[in-house]
Parts: C-alpha cells; structure tokens; sequence
C-alpha cells in the first residue's frame, strides 16, 4: 500500500536558520507528492506541490523537489521566521484521481526569536 | 477563494447518540472526502466521494457511514458514537485528478462522553 514518512519532531530552530523536513514516501505508480501547513487552530492548507519526477515546487520562500530515485520529497528553506512555526505534512496521492491523501504523522516546527 | 465550510468547530456528544457532522463546498468539486486526525497519527481517511450517491471506503471506515445526496454537501455520520471517535474531524474537496490540489475545511473538534 502507500505510505509516507517523515521526522516527526517537534523541531526547533532559531529564526534565519536553514530548514530541512525529511520526507520518503512508498507508492505504486507515480503519485502526485504535497506539503501541507497547518497553523495553530486551523485547518490545513497546501503549502506546495510537484506531480511529476524532477518537478520542483515553491512557496513562500519553501521549496521541495519530487525525486523519484529517491522516493523523497524534502521540504527546504533558506530562513525561518517564527511565523513559519506550523505542523507540516507531506502527503501523496495515487493515480486514481480520486482517492484521498495519504499523510505522513506531521513535523511540527518550532522557530525561536 | 475556494470555500469549505463544517457546520460545527466543536462538538460534544454522549456515548451511543447519532452524530451527524456537516461538509459543504462551494466550488463545484467533483470529489469530497473525511479524515479524522489524532496526534501520532497524522490524518487518515475514513470516506470519499467521487459522485453524487457515490462512496468509497477510506482507510477507517469502520464505525462511520456518509451520505452525498447533493454535489455541494458530504455528511459524515457516527451511528453510534463511541469514546474512541474523539478526534477532530476534516473535511476536503477537489476538482477531479490526480494532480489537483484538495482543499480543507476548519475541522470539527468532536468529544464522546
């Protein structure tokens, strides 16, 4: 079946560090790969996403590229804010359009001032 | 701005009542779906829809039954809530295909006494 893992934290950082959330994902076929951010209280939103293999997507200053040799898709950016404290989840979705997400546990992120 | 609307943020049951937990979307998705999220665990599926009057069976479908009898609206129903459904409770839609992005509601947080 499919599956998605990721550090699940928490992760605590100092603002302007570098930020990196792993994520590996097993799945039939060539899913569609997603982050998604959920602030406290509310619901989740995506944060980016790739559909194909080498595909890179960007958001707000974050950044993760879907590499199918490694079946990973790690999240990046260059300079926290403490405003990016959030939980993150990668998810995937399969090739059936519509089935659902599989979700990875969360990461949440911590960014100190 | 895609909108997905859940009747209730919080909600408080007994243990054995009927509980019914309200979607609407309001951007003429073809594809609406539950999840149930609890800490350690991320979000699981419980049941999608990809039609009017159709279902599918999620990951968790166990104790939960839907009903889509409109496009714009996906009820979740608890036919006899139990302690362990305590969880908060997510509701999404998308256009169809694999590639397209789902979009959440607020969540509602239900406790069974």
């Amino acid at each position: 079946g499919n599956s998605v893992t990721q550090m699940e934290g928490p992760v605590t950082l100092s603002e302007e560090a570098f930020l990196t959330i792993n994520c590996t994902y097993t799945a039939t076929g060539y899913p569609s790969l997603f982050w998604y951010v959920q602030y406290p209280g509310e619901g989740l939103q995506l944060l980016l996403k790739a559909t194909k293999a080498d595909d890179k997507g960007s958001n707000k200053g974050f950044e993760a590229t879907y590499r199918k040799e490694t079946t990973s898709f790690h999240l990046e950016k260059g300079s926290v804010q403490v405003s990016d404290s959030a939980v993150y989840f990668c998810a995937l979705r399969p090739r059936g359009g519509a089935d659902g997400l599989t979700f990875g546990k969360g990461t949440h992120l911590i960014i100190q001032p | 701005d895609v909108k997905v609307t859940q009747s209730s943020r919080y909600l408080v049951k007994r243990t054995g009542e009927k509980v019914f937990l309200e979607c609407v979307q309001d951007m003429d998705h073809e594809n609406m779906f539950w999840y149930r999220q609890d800490p350690g665990l991320g979000l699981r599926l419980i049941y999608f829809s990809y039609d009017v009057k159709m279902k599918e069976k999620g990951d968790i479908p166990e104790g939960y039954s839907v009903s889509r009898e409109k496009k714009e609206r996906f009820s979740l129903i608890l036919e006899s809530a139990s302690t362990n459904q305590t969880s908060m409770y997510l509701c999404a839609s998308s256009p169809s295909g694999r590639e397209e992005t789902q979009y959440f509601g607020p969540g509602t947080r239900l406790l069974v006494l």
